[in-house]
């Protein structure tokens, strides 16, 4: 069973636009939703993190929205740039274990 | 800044072949992770270690894997016996956990070729 599910796939948008990614949870127990950014032949490096007491926080250009009765959560990031093409991979988990989503590769084109 | 290291960062072995990836999380985290990443996939969690025991594991972590903290600062993968779709990415994350809070940072990955 797929724990936490990434959409979409891949994404291209111009710079300034404001790219969308969506992840969805199956396991209520979860209370720790972060997202990662990797970059070709570089780990995942932690970009930003919400718990589900809130439903919404904000970093910079970074923007996790959190919808706790829907199981599902989002990474917005406003006034892209190229320097934002990345994969990205939410997740989701508690404790110890994070389940990670399938990744989003996006591309910011200039 | 303080950073997960890892060794080598690439590593081709034989099938059949053990293998041990190496990995200095941060000096003063508690929880220690190795996930994998198939090319192209998405990442996997593997196990967790907590106070030299193994916390939590996941069904890829089967009896070919091990992990060790031999000293206070290292922390290694070992595949006993490497099959060809052993062929990963492998992320060694460590993080520092206290109540209901969470969050691991990653190592640059050993990729494992296996042949």
């Amino acid at each position: 069973q797929q724990q936490v599910k990434q959409s979409p796939q891949s994404l291209i948008v111009q710079k300034g636009g404001i790219p969308i990614i969506n992840c969805a949870y199956e396991n209520t127990a979860f209370d720790y939703f972060p997202w990662y950014q990797q970059f070709p032949g570089k780990g995942p490096a932690l970009l930003i993190a919400i718990r589900p007491d809130v439903s919404e926080k904000k970093e910079g250009r970074f923007t996790i929205s959190f919808n706790k009765s829907a199981k599902q959560f989002s990474l917005h990031i406003m006034d892209s740039q190229p320097g934002d093409s990345a994969t990205y991979f939410c997740a989701a988990g508690t404790g110890n274990q994070f389940y990670f989503g399938t990744g989003t590769s996006l591309t910011v084109i200039p | 800044e303080p950073e997960v290291t890892q060794t080598p960062s690439h590593q081709v072995t034989q099938m059949g072949q053990e293998v041990i990836l190496r990995c200095v999380p941060i000096s003063n985290h508690l929880y220690f992770y190795w996930y994998r990443q198939i090319l192209g996939q998405k990442v996997e969690f593997l196990v967790s270690f907590y106070n030299n025991e193994i916390s939590e594991k996941s069904e890829i972590f089967d009896d070919q894997f091990s992990v060790e903290r031999p000293d206070g600062s290292n922390f290694t993968l070992k595949i006993r016996s490497t099959k060809l779709e052993d062929s990963a990415m492998y992320f060694c994350a460590s993080s520092l956990s206290t109540r209901g809070i969470t969050e691991a940072f990653f190592g640059q990955g050993t990729r494992l070729t296996v042949v």
